[in-house]
Parts: C-alpha cells; structure tokens; sequence
C-alpha cells in the first residue's frame, strides 16, 4: 500500500531562515511520481513541484529547493531565506504510474504547517 | 481561465439532510476527484473518475454518491448529512496524458458544517 509520511506537523522559523520539510513515502511501484503543493492561509492548494521515480536529480526554482533519495525513499522540500509569504501548509503527495489498470490516483501527507515569523 | 469551479464554497446543513456539491471543469480532464480535508488529516480521497460514465471509490466513500455524466462536471452528493462530514471538499481534475499529467488542478473547495 502506499503511503506517505510528513513527520512534522507544525514548524516555526524567524523570517531569513532556511527550513526544510521532510517527506518520506512507500510504495511498492517501480514508476511513480511525487508531488509538493502549497496550502496559504487563503485555502486553495498551489501545484509547486512534480517528479518521477526515474529522475534523482535535484531540483531548485529560487529560493526552493527538492532533495529526491530513492535509497531513503524521501522528497524534502527546502526554502531557503524563508520570507512571511512562505507561510502556509504544505503537502507531500505520491501518485503510482498512469498505466496498465493503473489509476495514478494522489495519496497525500497530513502536512506540514510553516509559520514564517517577521 | 475558470478551471475548477465549486459550488457552493459555504453551506451549513442539519444532521440527515441532503444536498449536492458541484463541481465543473472547462479543461476537458479526463480524471476528476473529490478529497476531503479535516485537521491533522490531510486530503483524504472520496470517489473519483476516469471519464464519463465511470466512478470508483477512494478512501472514504461512505455517506457519499457521485456521478459523471459529462466530462466537465462530477456532482457530489450527501444523501443524508452527518456531524461526522462537517469538513471542506476539494474537487480536482487532471488530463490524463501529456508532459502534465499527473499535476492536480484544485477548486477554492466547499466549506461545509453539518450540525
């Protein structure tokens, strides 16, 4: 079964610092995908990164930034000079592949709440 | 762009009513779904589909109906409202092929307390 895992459920950081969400996950698929989105205070759920169980390779757009490691099966996610607009709950979400009887449904984490403080 | 558009986004019921949650789509996805989000919970699955005509079943099903009968739209219905489904519902769509597939487009979800 498959299931994913965001040990922390509530973190606080001083506006500038780097803070690092941790995501680990299960699954027994050989191809699947996994996905970061963002929940601000507003309530709609922002898409931020997807990636495939073939391509390790880290990923950065600004001041964010995925560490993908099949050995430890985890996506963390970093923010680095972490800004007040960053706070907001943010989901690790694993989706198996889209073939064969397949459905490649989402399976999220609980979240993380971020509280970026000025 | 409208993307996901819910209705309504705010709705009280009383216990063993019954009322239905739309959902519509002007991307022609293929897939939609309905989660559920509760604190501490995350985004839990209630049904969803691959296409007109075809539904399934996610994590919580119970107390829920859906149908597809066009590929735009995918109705939620609570047919006799529970304390227990006081939560906010999020309806996704996604494209079943391409180099996005797989990426979830969200409606701003439906608030709804059942008292």
């Amino acid at each position: 079964a498959q299931k994913v895992t965001q040990a922390q459920t509530e973190i606080s950081v001083v506006e500038k610092e780097d803070v690092t969400l941790d995501c680990v996950y299960e699954t027994r698929d050989t191809t699947y995908y996994l996905f970061w989105y963002k929940q601000p205070p507003s309530g709609e759920l922002v898409f931020l990164i997807r990636r495939n169980s073939f391509d390790e390779q880290n990923e950065i757009s600004g001041r964010y930034s995925w560490n993908f490691q099949k050995s430890t099966s985890s996506f963390n996610f970093t923010i680095t000079a972490s800004q007040v607009v960053d706070s907001a709950v943010y989901f690790c979400a694993l989706s198996e592949a889209y073939y064969g009887g397949s459905q490649g449904n989402l399976i999220f984490g609980k979240g993380t709440k971020l509280s970026v403080k000025p | 762009n409208a993307g996901v558009t819910q209705t309504p986004k705010f709705r009280v019921l009383k216990t063993g009513q019954s009322m239905t949650l739309l959902c519509a789509q002007d991307m022609n996805h293929e897939y939609m779904y309905w989660y559920r989000q509760d604190p501490g919970m995350g985004l839990r699955l209630i049904h969803y589909s691959v296409g007109a005509g075809i539904t399934d079943q996610g994590e919580v099903p119970n107390g829920y109906n859906v149908s597809r009968s066009t590929t735009e739209d995918f109705p939620l219905r609570l047919l006799s409202a529970a304390p227990s489904q006081t939560s906010v519902y999020f309806c996704a769509s996604r494209t079943r092929q391409g180099p996005n597939t797989g990426e979830l487009f969200f409606g701003e979800g439906s608030r709804l307390t059942v008292l």
